[in-house]
């Protein structure tokens, strides 16, 4: 298996722009997840899905971020519009839920400066 | 509010030698704890689970220790090397519901040969 994959990798957009981030899911998994990771705040939970619904996103910053997934293997976060406060990396990880030992799989996030 | 705090921040030490990374939580009610490595530029990724009944788990020169009662555990590092050098973050599990972690803010550890 590839494991999650995120692209892009690596965004670089200027204020007031609309910035697309999108997740391929590990096959079968029917979790996922959207973190933000800065050195300041760490990891944040940004919002999880379950079977492509989102159950909890109460940590989405405000409304200018969205999320949503289609289908069971793709998902995608927006910005609109991005601010320089949005610059982070951003992650996507997915699991298999089978209760609370379940694993959790990281893709390799994408870098967002947002200038 | 559930949160969970490392120590120290950040952490120099020679190739070779041993080094402990703390973790304390206040998640309840608790399930499991996990220590995850964060290689620079990569998602991090799982070294141990721990579970209330578990003090002790090893994976390789990491061992992580569990005091349930303290709410604290420790990672430690045998005979480290340069491949060492990453993040490590300290993630708790509540349980009921959806079971979402609650991250620590990790670890810099930098091995120096």
């Amino acid at each position: 298996d590839a494991g999650v994959i995120q692209s892009p990798r690596h965004e670089v957009t200027e204020m007031g722009q609309e910035v697309t981030l999108r997740c391929k899911p590990i096959s079968g998994h029917n979790s996922l997840f959207w973190y933000r990771q800065t050195m300041m705040r760490g990891l944040e939970l940004l919002i999880y899905f379950n079977n492509n619904v989102p159950i909890d996103d109460s940590g989405m910053p405000e409304d200018r971020f969205s999320a949503k997934m289609p289908n069971a293997s793709f998902s995608t976060l927006k910005i609109q519009p991005s601010e320089p406060r949005d610059s982070a990396v951003y992650f996507c990880a997915s699991r298999y839920d089978r209760g609370e030992y379940y694993e959790q799989y990281f893709g390799p996030g994408t870098r967002l400066t947002v200038t | 509010k559930n949160q969970v705090e490392q120590s120290p921040q950040s952490l120099i030490i020679l190739e070779g030698k041993n080094c402990t990374l703390q973790c304390n939580y206040t998640v309840s009610p608790f399930s499991n704890l996990r220590w995850y490595k964060q290689d620079t530029g990569r998602g991090p990724v799982s070294l141990t689970i721990m579970t209330f009944s578990e003090n002790t788990k090893s994976n390789g020169r990491y061992t992580a220790t569990l005091d349930a009662d303290t709410k604290q555990s420790s990672l430690h590092i045998t005979a480290s090397q340069l491949s060492d050098s990453a993040s490590y973050i300290c993630v708790v599990i509540a349980s009921g519901g959806s079971y979402i972690p609650t991250f620590g803010r990790g670890t810099s550890l930098i091995v120096h040969p």
